[in-house]
């Protein structure tokens, strides 16, 4: 089955510094990525959906500037967390859709998630 | 717009037991419906998903959906629960598109009960 996987699995930052995560579909190539934060508790909360090579579009309310996406290829996407804060804290997933064929199916995938723990 | 509402945050059954959670959709076209996993610190896992096949949709570790239109509900169900099965719930809905995207609801807790 598709693979996603994410590194690092866990990180722990100070706070003022940066943090990169990176997503990468190991064995298809995603038409589209996605970048989610779940609190404690909580379900996911879509942050931003990206296509290789353009500029990722964010859900209102998350800053651009402070999470940083960078689609570089069909199987690679980062977010980077810039000047991170202890409310940065969360879990981070990404996930990868492929469309099969000339079909209209999408298949979506996740990753096994990032923890950040700013401190 | 799209949008699933999963009913109480919490489920407790015995090992055995029939667990049934709950999921009802709203949506303005025909949607996909999906059911996730997510053990502790880890990513979401499918269960199954309906997309306008069958309606009674099976999926993996024994569990199993029925899309109902009428009810505009889809609810998950396991006829016999077991310890494996704790784990967060969330129900998903999503409308045919190359822009459509994924909205999950608030997700259930099953806890199993030896």
């Amino acid at each position: 089955g598709a693979v996603v996987s994410q590194h690092p699995s866990w990180v722990i930052c100070k706070s003022g510094t940066s943090v990169k995560i990176e997503c990468r579909s190991l064995d298809f190539q995603a038409t589209t990525m996605f970048w989610y934060r779940q609190f404690p508790k909580q379900s996911l909360m879509l942050m931003a959906t990206s296509n290789e090579g353009s500029k990722a579009t964010y859900e209102q309310g998350v800053e651009k500037d402070k999470f940083l996406i960078n689609h570089a290829s069909l199987t690679l996407s980062t977010l980077t967390v810039t000047s991170a804060h202890p409310e940065d804290s969360s879990f981070y997933i990404c996930s990868a859709r492929v469309k099969f064929g000339r079909s209209l199916v999408y298949e979506q995938y996740f990753g096994p998630g990032t923890r950040l723990t700013v401190t | 717009a799209q949008s699933v509402t999963q009913l109480g945050s919490h489920v407790s059954v015995s090992e055995g037991a029939l667990v049934l959670l709950r999921c009802n959709y709203s949506s303005s076209v025909p949607p996909y419906l999906f059911w996730y996993v997510q053990y502790p610190n880890q990513g979401l896992q499918l269960l199954l998903k309906y997309t306008s096949a069958a309606t009674l949709v099976k999926g993996i570790n024994g569990f199993e959906a029925e899309f109902k239109k009428s009810e505009t509900s889809f609810h998950l169900t396991k006829p016999s629960a077991h310890m494996s099965d704790a784990a967060e719930y969330f129900c998903a809905v999503r409308i045919t598109g190359a822009n459509s995207k994924l909205t999950f609801g608030k997700g259930i807790t099953l806890s199993v009960r030896p």
